[in-house]
């Protein structure tokens, strides 16, 4: 079936950049997106990506995708504290899609 | 505000017993989803119904009912059958016509079996 694998843990400097990874199985997914949720709360849709795009640029975040690989990467330039929180990497075949399939979350942790 | 609001944020209960937990909803939007969080695992879709009067299991349903009498409103019910409820629980909604299926998440309920 569908799969969406991410990393669990990613610790970087209070600056940096910070690049959180993903891979997916489903050859169909035409939408990509990237789900923010801080401690306690729900998700909040971060970005999203049509599969017929290889980037998209919105401020600080920047998300890459290579279709052919499978892959799917958010990164946060100059990272701050508030991006301190767990970030969703999931996919649906069509935008009223019923299954919205999730990967396990990163969590991404600022070091001062 | 629109919005979806969980209800309680957090509940204790024994084991044996069964509990609701709420979801309202004030956007509008035809489709409910209810996923559960686990450390390490993500979310993964208990119950969703794309309209009143209708829901569909999802991967992890067994030991939970729903109900959607209102388009508003889209109950959980953890029953006792469920072996290991202790959990974060998820509700969402979205629009039908949705351009690119975002999707609504409420704060969420912290379920503790004692």
């Amino acid at each position: 079936g569908e799969d969406v694998e991410q990393s669990l843990f990613l610790s970087v400097r209070e600056g940096d950049s910070s690049v959180i990874n993903c891979t997916y199985t489903d050859s169909s997914s035409t939408y990509l997106y990237w789900y923010k949720q801080e401690p306690g709360a729900g998700l909040q849709l971060l970005t999203y990506i049509f599969s017929n795009m290889d980037m998209k640029q919105d401020q600080r975040l920047t998300v890459l995708l290579n279709k052919k690989d499978k892959h799917l990467s958010l990164r946060i330039a100059d990272t701050q504290t508030g991006d301190s929180a767990i970030y969703f990497c999931a996919e649906s075949q069509y935008s009223s899609a019923s299954k919205i399939i999730f990967g396990s979350g990163t969590r991404l942790s600022i070091r001062p | 505000d629109g919005g979806i609001t969980q209800s309680p944020k957090y509940l204790f209960r024994k084991e044996g017993q069964n509990v609701t937990l709420s979801c309202e909803q004030n956007l509008n939007h035809d489709a409910m989803y209810w996923y559960r969080q686990d450390p390490g695992q993500g979310l993964r879709l208990i119950y969703y119904s794309q309209i009143v009067n209708d829901f569909q299991k999802g991967d992890i349903a067994e030991g939970y009912s729903v109900s959607r009498e209102k388009k508003e409103s889209f109950p959980l019910t953890v029953t006792s059958a469920q072996k290991n409820p202790t959990a974060f629980y998820l509700c969402a909604s979205r629009s039908a016509g949705t351009s690119i299926g975002e999707l609504f998440f409420g704060e969420g309920s912290r379920l503790t079996v004692l």
